[in-house]
């Protein structure tokens, strides 16, 4: 089944506390990327990335690290969490990015809270 | 003024009715825009694309695009209480390259 599996669904955790968020693609798709979602804010970018080895930022990436070191992976990693960081955190792919109309699959979502 | 605006909501609509959402953009140069819906507690999963000006049907689905007014409705005719989700509009920035999430509107079918 074409999926996009993001790890953990929940999770709870401490300031400072560097933690990582894993997401995977069985679709062979070129786009990555990561958002977070909070009420009335809807859904921001933080970073995003067009293949392997090229990320680049998006609109809210302050305290957030990626990598895309294999084409299916793209790990969210945050080194000192804050409270300001809880959020529901969903991973996207699409085959080509957003560029071309490639519509964008979306992971289940992690509910991160830092305390 | 935010990028892609959408009313919050709720939006309450008897089954069977038309539910009307509506987004506005302020990106003038915007070609792309995007319907996903999102069931409370999942993930937004696409519904509806329109790239020219009018009328898209697709189902009981309409999208409708005005780019002279910056305005992209979207029409759900025969509304069913499967319908209750949050639908989220999204424009595909002409300046950024990036997709522009609007923060939502929540609809309610009643049966």
């Amino acid at each position: 089944e074409a999926q996009v599996t993001q790890n953990p669904r929940y999770l709870i955790t401490v300031t400072g506390k560097k933690l990582t968020v894993t997401c995977s693609q069985n679709m062979n798709h070129e786009y990555m990327s990561w958002y977070r979602q909070d009420p009335g804010l809807g859904l921001r970018q933080i970073y995003y990335s067009m293949n392997v080895e090229v990320t680049d930022k998006g609109d809210v990436p302050e305290g957030y690290k990626v990598s895309r070191k294999e084409k299916r992976n793209f790990p969210l990693i945050l080194e000192s969490p804050s409270p300001n960081q809880t959020s529901l955190y969903f991973c996207a792919s699409s085959s080509r990015g957003v560029l071309y109309n490639s519509p964008l699959h979306f992971g289940n979502g992690t509910r991160l809270t830092v305390t | 003024q935010k990028e892609v605006e959408q009313n919050s909501g709720p939006l309450s609509v008897p089954e069977g009715a038309i539910a009307s959402l509506n987004c506005t953009y302020s990106d003038r140069g915007s070609q792309s825009f995007f319907w996903y819906r999102q069931y409370s507690g999942k993930s937004p999963e696409l519904i509806m694309s329109i790239y020219s000006n009018g009328d898209k049907e697709d189902g009981r689905f309409t999208a409708q695009l005005n780019k002279a007014s910056q305005y992209v409705s979207l029409l759900i005719r025969d509304s069913q209480p499967s319908d209750s989700a949050t639908y989220l509009c999204a424009v595909l920035s002409s300046n950024t390259g990036k997709l522009i999430f609007g923060q939502g509107t929540t609809l309610q079918v009643k049966p």
